[in-house]
C-alpha cells in the first residue's frame, strides 16, 4: 500500500514555543490529508481537512490560529502547534488519500508531542 | 451526521480463542466502514473496509467482519488470536458520497493473554 510519513516520531518542546509537524505521501500524489489529534486513551479526532493549494478547513473547536496548516505540494503537508502549551501535549496523526480518487486514506505512524 | 459505537473499551481473551468485536454505527446516508488497528505508539492500520457488496469482508491478519444493516453492526471478529493481536481496534465510518471524513469510535483494547 501507500506509505504516508510522519516527523518527527517524539518531540518535547518548551511552553510557549512553536514545533512543526511534517507529513509526506512517499510513493503517491495527495491532494488531500488530514490532521487527527489523539488524547491518551481517547479516539481520533479530526482537526482539520488539508487541500493542496488551498487554504485548510478547520473542525469546529479548533483554533486555526494556533494549528497552522500548510499544504504547499502534493506530497507534504506540514502542522504548526504555535505557543505550545502542556494541554497541546498529544498524538498528532496525519492521512493522505491518494489523488482525487474515493480511496481510502493511508496513515501516518504519528507524532507523540509533549509540551513542558 | 455520523457517529460509531464500540461498546466494549477493553476486551480480555485467552490465546486461541475467539473474539468479536462490537461495533455499531447511525448515518442518515450510505456509509463505507472500516476497522483500523493501533499498536502502541504508532500509526493506524487498516485491517478491513466494506464499501459495497459481500457482506462478509474478509481482511489481514485472519480477521473478517459482518456488515449487518438492518442492525447497523460491523462487527469484527477472528476465530483464533494470537498474542501479536494485543492492540486497540477502531470502528470507523465515512459516508459513501464524499469518502473524505472518517468518523472514529472510541476504540477497543484487545488484551491477549497467554
Amino acid at each position: 500500500g501507500a506509505v504516508v510519513s510522519q516527523h518527527p516520531s517524539w518531540v518535547i518542546c518548551k511552553s510557549g514555543t512553536s514545533v512543526k509537524i511534517e507529513c509526506r505521501s512517499l510513493d503517491f500524489q495527495a491532494t488531500t490529508m488530514f490532521w487527527y489529534r489523539q488524547f491518551p486513551k481517547q479516539s481520533l479526532m479530526l482537526m482539520a481537512t488539508s487541500n493542496e493549494g488551498s487554504k485548510a478547513t478547520y473542525e469546529q473547536g479548533v483554533e486555526k490560529d494556533k494549528f497552522l496548516i500548510n499544504h504547499a505540494s502534493l506530497t507534504l503537508s506540514t502542522l504548526t502547534v504555535t505557543s505550545a502549551h502542556p494541554e497541546d501535549s498529544s498524538f498528532y496523526i496525519c492521512s493522505a488519500r491518494v489523488g482525487n480518487m474515493n480511496t481510502e486514506a493511508f496513515f501516518g505512524q504519528g507524532t507523540r508531542l509533549t509540551v513542558v | 451526521a455520523q457517529s460509531v459505537t464500540q461498546l466494549d473499551s477493553q476486551v480480555p481473551v485467552f490465546e486461541e480463542a475467539p473474539v468479536e468485536l462490537r461495533c455499531n454505527y447511525s448515518s442518515s446516508v450510505s456509509v463505507y466502514l472500516f476497522w483500523y488497528v493501533q499498536y502502541p505508539n504508532q500509526g493506524l492500520q487498516l485491517l478491513l473496509k466494506y464499501l459495497s457488496g459481500s457482506t462478509l469482508v474478509k481482511g489481514i491478519n485472519g480477521f473478517e467482519a459482518e456488515f449487518n444493516k438492518s442492525q447497523t453492526s460491523f462487527h469484527l471478529r477472528k476465530p483464533s488470536v494470537h498474542i501479536s493481536d494485543t492492540a486497540e481496534y477502531f470502528c470507523a465510518v465515512s459516508d459513501s458520497g464524499g469518502y473524505q471524513k472518517v468518523t472514529f469510535g472510541t476504540g477497543t483494547k484487545l488484551q491477549v493473554i497467554p
